[in-house]
């Protein structure tokens, strides 16, 4: 079964860092690219960055470019989201999909289950 | 960037209604758009790839059109199953942009 597994929940302090991911599985890891989506509460799905895990290549949407980075560990087919210093403002859901490029394909085609993200003092 | 904005941005409508949904942007992106079906706590779902193409596995009743700067989803007989958030969403060379969402909700 092709599937994306995202990491849990967590429940983090304002200034800390944190790690998410997402690992694949079913597939050729290398032979798509992976996104992060963030949906705050209420809110609507906003495209964040991708990254190539071939080559670790990532760009990032102009919103989240510096907030946050993008890795990638093929060995593992895993993606990463990580955050080196957490605000309030980053609770959110954190979805990663799967990229689909071949044949004119192009769309997220396989999501992950979502990772919640708590930002409290 | 490339803007997408949709509307409605709430839609009520009955089961069996034809309902569309459209989604602009803010240029040209050829027919490099999808759209997306999100219910409450779940993730999304892709219905639609290059404007007009079914995924496979949606019910026929989902289509897309549309070219360059203006896009519809419809759905041509509205089910119970159907009451969702829906998404458009653009590619353009490795950026993407999500529209704000349509909720549709029943009547």
């Amino acid at each position: 079964e092709v599937q994306l597994v995202q990491s849990g929940a967590e429940v983090k302090k304002p200034g800390e860092s944190l790690k998410i991911s997402c690992k694949g599985s079913g597939y050729s890891f290398t032979s798509y690219r992976i996104g992060w989506v963030r949906q705050m509460p209420g809110k609507g799905l906003e495209w964040m960055g991708i990254i190539d895990p071939g080559d670790s290549q990532s760009r990032y949407s102009p919103s989240f470019h510096g907030q946050v980075t993008v890795s990638a560990d093929k060995s593992i087919s895993t993606v990463y989201l990580q955050w080196s210093s957490l605000k309030a403002s980053d609770n959110a859901m954190y979805y990663c999909g799967r990229h689909r490029t071949s044949g004119s394909q192009d769309a997220f085609d396989i999501w992950g289950q979502g990772t919640m993200l708590t930002v409290s003092s | 960037d490339i803007q997408m904005t949709q509307s409605p941005s709430t839609l009520s409508a009955s089961v069996g209604d034809r309902v569309t949904i459209t989604c602009r942007a803010s240029q040209s992106i050829s027919t490099w758009l999808a759209w997306y079906q999100q219910k409450p706590g779940k993730a999304p779902k892709l219905l639609i790839y290059k404007a007009s193409s079914l995924e496979s596995g949606v019910p026929s009743r989902f289509s897309g059109s549309g070219s360059g700067t203006e896009f519809t989803l419809t759905i041509s007989s509205l089910q119970p199953d159907d009451f969702a958030t829906y998404y458009c969403q653009q590619y353009d060379s490795y950026l993407y942009t999500f529209g704000q969402g349509t909720k549709l909700e029943i009547k």
